[in-house]
Order: C-alpha cells, then structure tokens, then sequence
C-alpha cells in the first residue's frame, strides 16, 4: 500500500506571497491531519479534517487554511507569509477517526525569504 | 509547564548498548500513547502504540507506560547505527488532538 504522498517537497516563497501544499493520505484513510515542524517550537497542530469536515483547529492565525476533497486528499494554503511561516509542513493521515494511529508522509519544506 | 516534556539530548550510545527514552506527562486523562521516530529530512514513522498503562514488546522495542508516575518509555535493545534518529512521544485523550513531545535526538555509533 502507497503511503501518504505530499507535494512539493520542497518551495521557497517570498514574504506576502501564498501557498497551497498538497497530502493524499494513505487509500481508504479518511482522516487527515496537518502539523507544523520546527526546531524551536517542535510539532505543532495545525488542523484535522475527517470526512470533508474540519474536526479540530490548533492555535493559529487565520492566515492558515486547509480543506479535504471527497477522495480523502486535502489541501493547506498559507497566505500573506510571512518569516516565521519556514517550517516543515507534515501531513499525517489515520485509518480511524480516533486519531491515535497516525502515519506521516514526508513533509513539504517550506522556506519563506 | 508543558503537557509533555522530553529531554532533547542528543544522547549517544555505543553500537549493542539498551536506550532508554522518556517522556514525563501532566494530564492524567491522556489513554494512549505513541512513540514515533523520525529520521533527518523525514516525516515521523509510527512505531508502537499503547492504551493506557503496561508494557508492549515489538521485536527490539519495548514500550511502557506508568500512569500513576506519569511516565512512559520506550527501550530499544541491542542498538544500531540504524536507530539514529529523533524520538518523538505523543499522547492523546478521547477525540481530542494528539499532545507530541519535542523529541530526543539518538545517536548510536559504531
């Protein structure tokens, strides 16, 4: 079974611009979670969604968004970004709706300069 | 205080040493409990799993949980240079988010 997919790997984006990263989860998987990574502030949750509903909402600015499609896959967009937004963008995807059994794809390094 | 609290290390082995990792918690209604390792560059990877407290073996990895010390672990025997890497804990409650640790970063050398 193919593993939870993200694209780009890799962007780097100019200060106010935007940006839309990509995660399809794991085939049959129907929640899909999305964390931020960084070396000060570790994991930090972003957002959940289960069924193209959004389930839970972690302590960000409006500034971040996401939805999920009917197939599962799911979509965060960053706008107006800014320095601080350089992370590691990880989107991790669960066979139940419990959350507790979660797998990773390889995250989206996202570099704002 | 935070929720969770991991040691960042590093902490370095030798090649065939026991690890053991820890994480102490403060919120006693969390039931499960992952442990998750994450090598340089990639996404974390599910590595075991448990509900409330006891032990789980699987293979070279032992975890256990003590709820009334607040405290988890996870041991890995006969360590290899292929176990370097970050370990991250994570505990969770009911439907509500999962709470991650910081990591401790593992170094095993040969």
């Amino acid at each position: 079974k193919a593993g939870v997919t993200q694209t780009p790997r890799y962007l780097i984006k100019t200060r106010g611009q935007q940006v839309t990263l990509s995660c399809s989860p794991i085939s049959g998987h129907r929640s899909v979670s999305w964390y931020q990574q960084t070396p000060g502030q570790g994991l930090q949750f972003l957002f959940e969604y289960f069924s193209e509903t959004q389930r839970n909402k972690g302590n960000f600015p409006g500034r971040f968004s996401g939805r999920q499609f009917s197939n599962s896959r799911s979509e965060m967009n960053v706008s107006t970004l800014e320095l601080g937004d350089s992370a590691l963008y990880l989107c991790a995807s669960s066979p139940r709706d419990s959350v507790y059994e979660q797998y990773f794809g390889p995250g989206t390094r996202l570099t704002v300069t | 205080q935070k929720e969770v609290e991991q040691d960042p290390g590093p902490l370095s082995v030798p090649e065939g040493a026991i690890v053991s990792l820890n994480c102490t918690y403060s919120n006693s209604a969390f039931q499960y409990f992952m442990w998750y390792r994450q090598y340089s560059r990639k996404g974390p990877e599910l590595l075991m799993y448990t509900y409330s407290s006891g032990n789980k073996e699987d293979g070279r990895f032992t975890a256990q949980v003590d709820k009334s010390s607040k405290y988890i672990s996870l041991f890995i025997r006969d360590s290899q240079p292929s176990d370097s890497a970050t370990y991250l804990c994570a505990m969770k409650r009911g439907s509500y988010i999962p709470t991650f640790g910081r990591g401790t970063s593992l170094i095993v050398h040969p």
